[in-house]
């Protein structure tokens, strides 16, 4: 079946403007996550949903950064006033359950930010 | 705060040896996560880990957890050059689900 599908895989934004990464979850997964993972780092936490609500958002950076998951499947990261320093590579994953257990995230290909 | 340190960071190996990375974690934890990156790709389950003392195997890797020594192993037997990649455990810390800390990643590269 199709996995976690992320758009768009490129994203090139001038400093100051607006941006929306979507996400896409696997069918059935009710947790949804997003990182962001710098080059040459490991990903970081950004926020988590479980259905409609996010959960955990003690990852956003500040109050910059927000993200939304209106109907519990699709979800979209917006991010105002973009700085230099927000670029990055954004993932997406989804699980099947609350606390993983035996279900890994799954992640999607990423959507990688450049603000110019 | 959570910290996971992985060592090391680099390592490149010749295709036939065998090798181990290590996942080291600073606070308590029962669950533990192996993932292979390739170069513009996404994360890849490799392994869950969730009790001390699991053992899983998959082909020439094998991934244990020691939740008392807050360890984590990747062992890597006969390598091929298939196995170049960056490989990243990860830790889950939060209280309601996968809130992953990831290590910095250890870059594998397999020489034939």
């Amino acid at each position: 079946g199709a996995g976690v599908s992320q758009t768009p895989s490129n994203k090139v934004t001038e400093k100051g403007k607006y941006v929306e990464l979507r996400c896409d979850p696997i069918s059935g997964h009710t947790a949804l996550y997003w990182y962001r993972q710098s080059l040459g780092q490991g990903p970081e936490f950004l926020i988590y949903f479980q259905g409609t609500g996010a959960a955990d958002d003690s990852g956003l950076p500040n109050d910059r950064f927000f993200a939304v998951r209106p109907e519990g499947s699709v979800s979209t990261l917006k991010i105002q006033r973009t700085e230099r320093g927000d670029s990055a590579v954004y993932l997406c994953a989804s699980s099947l359950n609350q606390r993983g257990g035996n279900s890994p995230l799954h992640f999607g290909n990423g959507t990688r930010l450049t603000v110019t | 705060e959570l910290k996971v340190e992985q060592n090391p960071l680099f390592l490149s190996m010749q295709e036939g040896k065998n090798y181990t990375i290590y996942c080291n974690y600073s606070t308590t934890s029962d669950r533990l996560y192996w993932y292979r990156q390739d170069p513009g790709k996404s994360l890849e389950s490799l392994f869950v880990l969730l009790s001390n003392g699991a053992v899983k195997q998959e082909g020439r890797l094998m991934a244990s957890l020691d939740t008392k020594a807050r360890l984590s192993t990747l062992h890597i037997t006969a390598a091929v050059h298939d196995l170049s990649a960056t490989y990243f455990c990860a830790v889950d810390w939060g209280e309601y689900g996968n809130k992953l800390v990831f290590g910095a990643g250890t870059i594998l590269r397999v020489k034939s």
